[in-house]
């Protein structure tokens, strides 16, 4: 079974704050880094897909950086809000697309 | 524009029953599938994926089976249901090319008593 570890688990952030939060991967068989916002019960909602070593992609307040040969990529939150609060999955596509635990963050106004 | 289809949205079977949970997927052709079981502190726990017609592959043993008689069709299955096999379950699929997120049903939320 592939190890896609996601850390932390869980964090509280305060609203206005930034944070940031890591999923790491096997660095042998890279295809593609996928990051999604997840809420229990509904269907994830895609944020990036990452191919490259050094990619960075940014879509409003969340951006993602990527390094395939030391096999992590980082999730980036900018100025927090509430609509933020949710569970943030990493999916590593070897064409097995194996998901991590997934990080969940609940921002407190 | 590509479309995907998983139902039904809620069941209750009681323990014992047959499982048939159904996936298509419209507007792409040779996708790849997936069927993933939401487990508690564990995520989206990959339980199947599928390349092509016919294949299968299972990532983690246990009481059900896919398959995938036609290219855009993708079916888990179970003969007699557990109270463990409770749980969300979720259809995906990703072009066969690759390199573009994943296309999510809406999910079975699966209760067996």
């Amino acid at each position: 079974i592939l190890n896609v570890e996601q850390s932390p688990q869980s964090l509280h952030v305060q609203e206005g704050d930034s944070t940031n939060f890591t999923c790491s991967f096997p660095s042998s068989n890279f295809y593609a880094l996928h990051w999604y916002r997840w809420e229990t019960a509904k269907s994830p909602e895609a944020l990036f897909v990452m191919t490259l070593n050094g990619d960075e992609k940014k879509k409003g307040r969340i951006s993602a950086t990527l390094n395939t040969k030391e096999g992590y990529s980082y999730l980036y939150i900018k100025g927090s809000q509430p609509e933020d609060s949710a569970t943030y999955l990493c999916a590593f596509n070897d064409y097995k697309l194996s998901f991590g635990a997934g990080t969940t963050v609940t921002v407190r106004a | 524009s590509q479309t995907i289809h998983q139902w039904p949205a809620t069941l209750v079977q009681p323990v014992g029953s047959p499982l048939s949970l159904e996936c298509t997927v419209e507007g792409t052709s040779n996708p790849n599938l997936y069927w993933y079981r939401q487990a508690a502190g564990r995520g989206l726990q990959l339980l199947f994926y599928s390349v092509g017609i016919g294949q299968i592959s299972s990532e983690v043993p246990q009481n059900l089976s896919a398959s995938r008689p036609q290219d855009r069709q993708f079916i888990l299955s179970s003969k007699k249901l557990l109270l463990s096999d409770s749980g969300f379950y979720l259809c995906a699929w990703v072009p066969g090319t690759g390199g573009t997120e994943a296309f999510f049903g809406q999910g079975t939320r699966l209760t067996v008593v």
